[in-house]
């Protein structure tokens, strides 16, 4: 079936380090890429997602890129602080019937200081 | 805050019985998703509303349904629980029918079943 490989699984970096998490997908008609922080006890937030029509896109200390043609999506944070800790999920839009976003299975994020 | 609400909280009741969460989408939102996380299986989609009416499926237990009402707010009925059942539960709304408009998640209902 359709599915959204992410990497690494966990992530450690210091704080002011930048981190990049990668997601590769199945399904080639996918046009939608959201990424998704979540903390301890809440529910995921959106924090950037791209469209099929952009290669990448920025947001003040986060960045998302998109290589269709390879079917990955990346997720860049330039200096991270000890508030970026959580855990992070891609997501995929499949677009047949039956099937919304189709997630990866996270990547936990630790910022020391 | 999303402004997606979800009721309850947390949920502890034993095998075989029934429970139903609750979840009020965004003002203005016309989509509500309901998402299952567990640790061994991660976010997964169950079942997508519009507008009132069932717009799509993903692995959803037939022991578990779902509605969504006129107010458009919606309910996940989950029957005859077994402890695998236990798990996160979220709700998400979007303004559109597509999975390619922005979802914004609820805070989530956490199931325990004993």
């Amino acid at each position: 079936g359709e599915n959204v490989e992410q990497h690494p699984s966990t992530l450690s970096v210091q704080e002011g380090d930048s981190a990049v998490i990668k997601c590769t997908y199945s399904d080639s008609a996918s046009n939608y890429f959201p990424w998704y922080k979540q903390e301890l006890g809440k529910g995921p937030q959106l924090i950037i997602d791209i469209r099929s029509n952009v290669g990448e896109k920025k947001d003040q200390r986060i960045a998302v890129t998109l290589n269709k043609t390879a079917k990955h999506f990346s997720l860049h944070i330039t200096e991270t602080q000890p508030e970026d800790s959580a855990v992070y999920f891609c997501a995929a839009s499949f677009n047949q019937a039956g099937t919304a976003l189709i997630f990866g299975k996270g990547t936990t994020l630790s910022v020391s200081s | 805050d999303s402004g997606v609400t979800q009721t309850p909280k947390h949920l502890i009741t034993a095998t075989g019985q029934r429970v139903t969460l609750r979840c009020s989408p965004r003002s203005g939102d016309l989509s509500v998703y309901w998402y299952q996380q567990s640790l061994d299986q991660g976010l997964q989609f169950l079942i997508q509303y519009y507008n009132g009416e069932e717009r799509a499926k993903g692995n959803i237990l037939e022991r578990f349904s779902a509605q969504q009402f006129p107010d458009l707010h919606s309910e996940l009925n989950l029957s005859s629980l077994e402890l695998g059942d236990s798990a996160l539960y979220f709700c998400a709304s979007s303004v559109g029918v597509q999975p390619i408009y922005e979802q914004y998640f609820g805070p989530g209902t956490r199931l325990t079943v004993t």
